[in-house]
């Protein structure tokens, strides 16, 4: 089965950094992948990771470690338009669909 | 650049109706991938195909069926609508890649929003 597990809610201050946990447990590990989606609208790319470490990309970065089934996004400099959901997704296997985690509602206050 | 396309954007059904969403990957993108997501929940996966041919099935219902075509446009087929399926659903397209280095990102197009009355 898979079963990915993202906490529901959090809040930030603007300018504040906050960091977003997502564990999993799927079969067939293929990448890792965070989408920001703001409500209504469709989900946008932000990174991916495959291998463990940390990948950096402006003031996103999101860490893996694929032995623990942990990964984090992390968001510095905390704007007011990063205000959204938050979706882990894990790909099973090469080319097949997502699994997302249940999304983390970012709230950033100024 | 070109972005995943879907139409139409609102589409409202009465029960027991029939829907058609359609989409338009990305150019040269050889998978597509359905999603319908509820209100406040994840997107759930339904279906996908690869060089037209259905390469993964989710959480789909018999109600619905898909189909991607020479051009590699898709279309979803929703029968005997119930008010449950009012959903966002999403498209999304990947370019599937063989070799060490790519990945299938997925590129989500706007979604289309259905509402059944």
């Amino acid at each position: 089965g898979q079963n990915i597990d993202q906490p529901t809610e959090m809040t930030a201050t603007e300018g504040a950094i906050v960091q977003i946990n997502c564990t999993y447990q799927t079969s067939g590990f293929n990448g890792l992948f965070w989408y920001q989606q703001h409500a209504g609208e469709a989900p946008t790319f932000l990174s991916y990771n495959v291998l463990d470490g940390l990948e950096e990309k402006g003031r996103f970065s999101s860490f893996l470690s694929r032995s623990k089934g942990y990964s984090y996004l992390l968001l510095k400099e905390l704007q007011m338009k990063d205000s959204a959901s938050y979706l882990c997704a894990v790909s099973g296997n090469y080319g097949q669909n997502f699994v997302f985690g249940p999304g983390t509602r970012l709230s950033v206050l100024p | 650049a070109a972005g995943v396309i879907q139409s139409p954007r609102h589409l409202i059904k009465e029960k027991r109706e029939t829907a058609t969403l359609k989409c338009y990957p990305i150019p040269r993108h050889d998978t597509v991938y359905w999603y319908q997501q509820g209100p406040g929940q994840d997107p759930q996966f339904l279906i996908s195909f690869y060089e037209k041919m259905q390469s993964d099935k989710g959480s789909i219902p018999d109600r619905f069926s898909a189909q991607q075509f020479s051009d590699y446009h898709s279309e979803l087929n929703m029968s005997s609508l119930e008010l449950g399926d009012s959903a966002l659903y999403f498209c999304a397209s990947s370019l599937a890649g063989t070799s060490g280095g790519t990945y299938n990102e997925q590129f989500f197009g706007p979604g289309t929003r259905l509402t059944v009355l």
